[in-house]
């Protein structure tokens, strides 16, 4: 059975940083490419960002680009997001997918909520 | 960027009734649609990809269709479990990003 347990989220500052962490258990991490999707409060969900399998290749939604970084440790089984700058419309929860072919998302983690206040 | 429209954002319909979402793009999305089902503390689930065909496991009652710019999600017959907020999803090839509705939150009358 496919688990993914997302941690480290909590209460920020704007202009701070976290970095989120997604343990991926029950199939094999390092031949899927992993996402992350985040949800405001009571708003609907926002793709934020792609790394391939091998984490040669990572892409960004225009709202994080050049803020926030992806990345991937396969031996660890574990996918990261290094979130910069943040501020008050950044705060969501933060979910990492599985791809199902690439384009959908057949498995979901149940999410870390990310606060940036003062 | 694409633009997905859901609509209605909300419904409230009868155990038994026939509801119809549907998620029309800014433009043709050929058919990399998909539709999610959210319920109150649960795992987003993936029901539809390809815009009809049904993940593994799903209820028959929910069905996809449409082709280009107009998707629809419907369900035959409404259960009480299948209170939730539903979004469809597209995938853009060219910029490589994902964008979903808005989402539709369905009721029990």
């Amino acid at each position: 059975e496919v688990q993914l347990l997302e941690s480290g989220g909590g209460l920020v500052q704007p202009g701070g940083s976290l970095r989120l962490s997604c343990a991926a258990s029950g199939f094999t991490f390092s031949s899927y490419g992993m996402n992350w999707v985040r949800q405001a409060p009571g708003k609907g969900l926002e793709w934020v960002s792609v790394i391939s399998s091998s984490g040669g290749s990572t892409y960004y939604a225009d709202s994080v680009k050049g803020r926030f970084s992806i990345s991937r440790d396969n031996s660890k089984n574990t996918l990261y997001l290094q979130m910069n700058s943040l501020r008050a419309e950044d705060t969501a929860v933060y979910y990492c997918a599985k791809p199902f072919r690439w384009n959908y998302f057949d498995s979901w983690g149940q999410g870390t909520l990310v606060t940036v206040s003062s | 960027d694409i633009q997905m429209t859901q609509s209605p954002s909300s419904l409230s319909a009868s155990v038994g009734d026939r509801v119809t979402i549907t998620c029309r793009a800014s433009q043709d999305m050929s058919n990399y649609i998909a539709w999610y089902q959210q319920k109150p503390g649960k795992v987003l689930k993936l029901l539809i990809y390809a815009a009809s065909t049904s993940q593994s496991g799903v209820p028959s009652r929910f069905s996809g269709s449409g082709s280009g710019t107009d998707f629809t999600l419907t369900i035959s017959s409404l259960q009480p479990e299948d209170v939730a907020t539903y979004y469809c999803q597209n995938y853009n090839s060219a910029f490589i990003m994902w964008t979903f509705g808005q989402g539709t939150k369905v009721e029990i009358k």
